[in-house]
């Protein structure tokens, strides 16, 4: 299995920062890389596929890029709404696996 | 609008059944392949299963492996989990998840809500 490595395993940020979560893959997976927002109590919203590619309706501020093992995700202006746990996640091979989550709390 | 709505999730004992339903809606069902990823209280999300659009395709995580069975009605846009023999480490929150597909590879797009099911005795 692909093991996904997430960090930090949490940061606090101002509104207004620009934030960086980085995921390591254990082994190449081509640029088959999504990220997820969840907040308390709620489902994943899908954020980025392709390593890349912004989900529709998704705000502009949210970025990634990478591809092989090493990967980001960047919110450019962080915003109150913003404040929620992160994920990555790999889909080059069955069993999907996740980053174990970035939280994002408010300095 | 695409909706997933989960249901079925209860307090079960130690080595009980249960069967979670995920009804769909503002999509065509049958062209998409499905999936339940679940997270435990306070932890992570895990895949534990997929099926295929026209349900050819199976496959499990290896810790649900013989015990969950994965199924799906695209006559009525529902997609299922039959879970047994369940233990206190099955407790979690169980999503069922669209998969979008392009190129042979698929990743979740959109999931439903959640519904929680606790093992204890």
């Amino acid at each position: 299995d692909v093991q996904m490595t997430q960090s930090p395993s949490s940061l606090s940020a101002s509104v207004g920062d620009r934030v960086t979560i980085t995921c390591r893959a254990s082994q190449g997976i081509s640029s088959y890389l999504a990220w997820f927002q969840q907040k308390p109590g709620k489902a994943p919203k899908s954020l980025i596929y392709a390593a890349s590619s912004l989900q529709s309706g998704v705000p502009s501020k949210f970025s990634g890029s990478g591809s092989g093992t090493d990967f980001t995700l960047t919110i450019s202006s962080l915003q109150p709404e913003d404040f929620a746990t992160y994920y990555c996640q790999q889909y080059n091979s069955y069993p999907w696996t996740f980053g174990q989550g970035t939280k994002v709390e408010i300095k | 609008e695409v909706q997933l709505v989960e249901s079925g999730g209860d307090l079960v004992q130690p080595g009980g059944s249960l069967r979670l339903s995920c009804a769909a809606s503002g999509f065509t069902f049958s062209t998409y392949t499905m999936n339940w990823v679940r997270q435990a209280p306070g932890k992570g999300l895990e895949w534990i299963s997929y099926i295929s659009a026209g349900s050819s395709t199976l496959k499990y995580a290896d810790s649900v492996k013989g015990r969950f069975t994965i199924s799906r009605d695209n006559a009525k846009n529902s997609l299922y989990l039959q879970m047994s023999s369940l233990r206190a480490e099955d407790t979690a929150v169980y999503y069922c998840a669209r998969g979008q597909c392009s190129g042979g590879t698929c990743y979740p797009d959109y999931w439903g809500q959640g519904t929680l099911v606790t093992v204890s005795s």
